[in-house]
This record gives C-alpha cells, structure tokens and sequence, in this order.
C-alpha cells in the first residue's frame, strides 16, 4: 500500500454541485493531516488541517477517519475557481516525522 | 508582507553547470524545505533543515547540495551530477520542525537544460 494515496481524477462536476474526494494513508501512526491546494504551475496552498473533531471552513468541510485509514474533503456548491489539484499530506512516523505529499486529484468544476 | 521568495521563476542550466536557486524567508520559520515537482507528479523531497548549520537528505539528495548559514536562507545547488535536472522546484517552510505544523510554499522555480 502506498504511503499516501490518491485518485488522480480528474473529477468534472458542474458548478454548484456538491463534491467530495479521499485520501487514503498507510501509517497508522499518522498525526498531521493536511490539504492543500495546487492551480496549474503554481506552488501549493494550505487549504485547511484536518483535525480529528473534523473541521469546516466555509464550503469545504475535512473529515478524518482513523480506522479506516482515510481523510475526505467536501466541498459544497462548487465554484468555477474551485478547479485546482487537491493535494492530500500525512506525516511519516516512520521517517522522521517527514510529511508526505499524495500525487493530488484533478477537479474540474465544469460551467 | 511575510512569506517566502523564491529566485529567479524561470532558470536556464547548461550542460554541466552548476546553478543555485534562492529561497528566502521572513516568517521566522525554523525548518525549510526543497522539493522537485516533475509535471503530473507529486512533490518529492530533495533537502531539509530544521535549525541552522544543520540539513539532511530528503529522497532524492543525489546531485543537489544545500546550506543553512542564516534561518532566513536556504539556497539550493542543482550540480552538473543531476542528470535530469528539469523540474519545477519548490521551497517550503514552518514554524516548527516538527510535522504538527503546516508547510508554506514559496512560488517556485522553474528549471529547463538548455
């Protein structure tokens, strides 16, 4: 299992829907979870952390789900400038604490 | 305005030279970071600092070098040893070393061979 893993997408969803995408982790001992967001050829961006309470911020709402493994995000009423690379990052118990990066999802939030 | 500078966008190496990007902060971030981004691919780590005059080797360290002399400062070094050096390269940093803290990235360096 990889250490991070992700379905690259690309998701097409028509504006104002509801979409919502996971990530899964191979680390059980995982403590930091973040997503961030990537637009095309730009760094990425700290979207939100995900907290085990989970944690909503406007339309985008992260979950955590210890026991299987997973952190989602929603969001809802999809925007035109929601399209972006979704990029999922756990932290590495194992070596050294090092924070993963997931090779991301594509959404497309379609006119 | 803090954050992270990154110099130059856009850099052009010849066959077997050296170059080294910059990446400034001023965020007072302990730990920096140095990661390679090839197109369609997730960001991989190259080097990584957590205090100053002090770095260690991310996954893919060979044919790169980097110092810490200043906490502001973390410049990298694309050596002639990097054979496949094209690449868009990204400095990040945080607050602690630790991983409970989230990264901030700077905008990037854009690498081509000439």
């Amino acid at each position: 299992r990889k250490e991070v893993e992700q379905d690259p997408g690309p998701f097409n969803v028509p504006e104002g829907a509801t979409v919502a995408f996971n990530c899964t982790y191979s680390n059980s001992a995982s403590q930091s979870f973040f997503w961030y967001r990537q637009d095309c050829r730009k760094e990425p961006k700290l979207l939100m952390s995900v907290y085990s309470s989970g944690n909503e911020d406007g339309r985008f709402t992260a979950q955590l789900n210890r026991a299987s493994q997973y952190i989602s995000l929603l969001i809802r009423d999809s925007k035109l400038s929601d399209s972006a690379t979704y990029l999922c990052v756990v932290n590495n118990v194992n070596r050294d604490d090092k924070i993963i990066f997931g090779k991301g999802t594509r959404l497309h939030i379609l006119p | 305005d803090g954050g992270i500078t990154q110099s130059p966008k856009y850099l052009f190496r010849k066959e077997g030279q050296n170059v080294t990007l910059s990446c400034e902060q001023n965020l007072n971030h302990d730990a920096m970071y140095w990661y390679r981004q090839d197109p369609g691919q997730g960001l991989r780590l190259i080097y990584y600092s957590q205090i100053v005059n002090d770095f260690q080797k991310g996954d893919i360290a060979e044919g790169y070098s980097v110092s810490r002399e200043k906490k502001e400062s973390f410049p990298l070094t694309v050596t002639s040893a990097q054979k496949n050096p094209t690449a868009f390269y990204l400095c990040a940093s945080s607050i602690y070393k630790d991983s409970y803290q989230p990264q901030h990235f700077g905008d990037g360096t854009r690498l081509s061979i000439l």
